[in-house]
């Protein structure tokens, strides 16, 4: 089975340019996650989807950051214009279920991570 | 701010001993999660417990959880020099009625190194 894909691995670009991340999440799970993750530290939800619906996104700094899910399988999340403090790890995730129920499975399939260095 | 804090912040260990990994949370949650970060790449999920859950295994790996103290601890037995890794706990909160609110939040994580 596939894992998730992201593109590109890493990305350089000064201040105020932008910049885009794909992700292609494994086949058939409805909810895609994308996570910021600042050297040292653990991932920070930036924004969850539940097939092409945004789930929650109150992380999500609006003013520079946004993300679609057209057809509910692929994400591209955008970064116009960049800061310098947006150098980080973009990371993508999916699961087979949303963890809005009961008793969910919970389990996060991550893919290898798209490192971007601010200038 | 994070819902899990990890403890200790870096362990170093010799190849065959246990390590052991902690987590503290602030909320109620449906359940906790540990997963394994290699340098340079995604995480990886280990082992998932639920809130009515004391203590699950899978292979080396032993968690525990303490709802009452609101933590959760990581226990790798025999370990490896492969077993050299960031450890992140991840929380799935919840209402008082264990209804998951659909948003995984994860700690600062543990720098664990294995020396061979």
């Amino acid at each position: 089975e596939a894992g998730v894909a992201q593109s590109p691995r890493y990305k350089i670009i000064e201040k105020r340019q932008s910049v885009a991340f794909w992700c292609n999440p494994i086949s058939g799970h409805a909810t895609l996650y994308w996570y910021q993750q600042i050297l040292g530290q653990g991932p920070k939800l930036l924004i969850q989807f539940q097939n092409n619906g945004v789930v929650d996104d109150s992380q999500l700094p609006k003013d520079r950051f946004s993300a679609e899910r057209l057809k509910g399988v692929d994400s591209t999340l955008k970064i116009q214009p960049a800061k310098l403090e947006d150098s980080a790890v973009y990371l993508c995730a999916s699961s087979l279920t949303s963890l809005r129920v009961q008793n969910p499975t919970g389990e996060l399939f991550f893919g290898e991570g798209s490192r971007l260095t601010v200038l | 701010s994070q819902q899990g804090e990890e403890d200790p912040q870096a362990l170093s260990i010799q190849e065959g001993e246990n390590a052991t990994m902690n987590c503290s949370y602030k909320t109620s949650i449906n359940n906790l999660q540990w997963y394994r970060q290699n340098s340079g790449r995604g995480l990886v999920h280990l082992i998932l417990i639920r809130s009515n859950e004391r203590e699950k295994h899978s292979g080396r790996l032993r968690v525990t959880l303490d709802t009452s103290k609101k933590s959760s601890s990581l226990l790798i037995t025999a370990s490896r020099a492969a077993d050299t890794a960031s450890y992140f706990c991840a929380t799935d909160p919840s209402n008082a009625g264990g209804t998951s609110y659909g948003k995984l939040t994860f700690g600062q994580g543990t720098i664990l190194t294995v020396h061979p």
